[in-house]
């Protein structure tokens, strides 16, 4: 069966960078996409950007852009997501979820980033 | 971006009763090379991550209950609830994805 396990919740300070995986399993992992959506608290799902499945090419949300770098290692079935320059507005659930047309069909269980000084 | 809007924010209806939730976005999502429309909608319980539930507006992913179906064409879209059942208290998202992904601002369900 199709599972995305995400790493664990992290607290970071104001400033510092935080880099989340999501790991593959149950399917072909360079058959399909690989999307970062967070939510933050009380607040609607935000779409991050995603990466290829069959290459390296990404694509981010210009919000984003330059502060989200999305990578994958094919050999581990894994997909990483660094931001830099965390504020406290980037406290969120960040979660992975696997491309079907467009739309995530599966979906990690979510890692709760804080930001506080 | 495409800005998605949904309402009501908030719906109570009875056990057995239908529910409809609308969604409504800022421009078209109708891709008229291949008629589809690049709509989704989710379901998310607390603590959980969101639920395909259906994809190109109306088609229902698999293992979704037939009481959940989807309608609408372009720019105005429903979710419908046919008979509510107690496990669908949820907070439901539509999504589109016809320019990147952007997502309404939820619908909370629950039981009158």
């Amino acid at each position: 069966q199709v599972q995305l396990v995400q790493s664990g919740a992290e607290v970071k300070k104001p400033g510092a960078s935080v880099k989340v995986s999501c790991k593959a399993s149950g399917y072909t992992f360079t058959s399909n996409a690989m999307h970062w959506v967070r939510q933050a608290p009380g607040q609607r799902l935000e779409w991050m950007g995603y990466i290829n499945g069959d290459n390296d090419k990404t694509r981010y949300s210009q919000k984003f852009q330059g502060r989200v770098t999305i990578t994958k290692d094919k050999s581990a079935s894994t997909v990483y997501m660094e931001v830099s320059s965390l504020t406290s507005e980037d406290t969120a659930v960040y979660y992975c979820a696997r491309g079907y047309y467009g739309t995530g069909d599966y979906w990690g269980q979510g890692t709760l980033v804080t930001v506080s000084s | 971006d495409i800005v998605m809007t949904q309402s009501p924010d908030s719906l109570a209806v009875s056990l057995g009763e239908r529910a409809t939730i609308n969604c409504k976005s800022s421009q078209s999502v109708l891709y008229s090379s291949n008629n589809k429309n690049y709509l989704a909608w989710y379901q998310q319980k607390p603590g959980q991550p969101p639920k395909l539930l259906l994809y190109w507006a109306s088609t229902r992913e698999s293992g979704v209950p037939d009481r959940f179906s989807g309608s609408g064409s372009g720019t105005d879209f429903t979710l419908t609830i046919s008979s509510l059942q107690a496990e669908d208290v949820a907070v439901y998202y539509c999504q589109q994805y016809y320019d990147t992904q952007t997502f309404g601002q939820g619908t909370k369900l629950e039981i009158k």
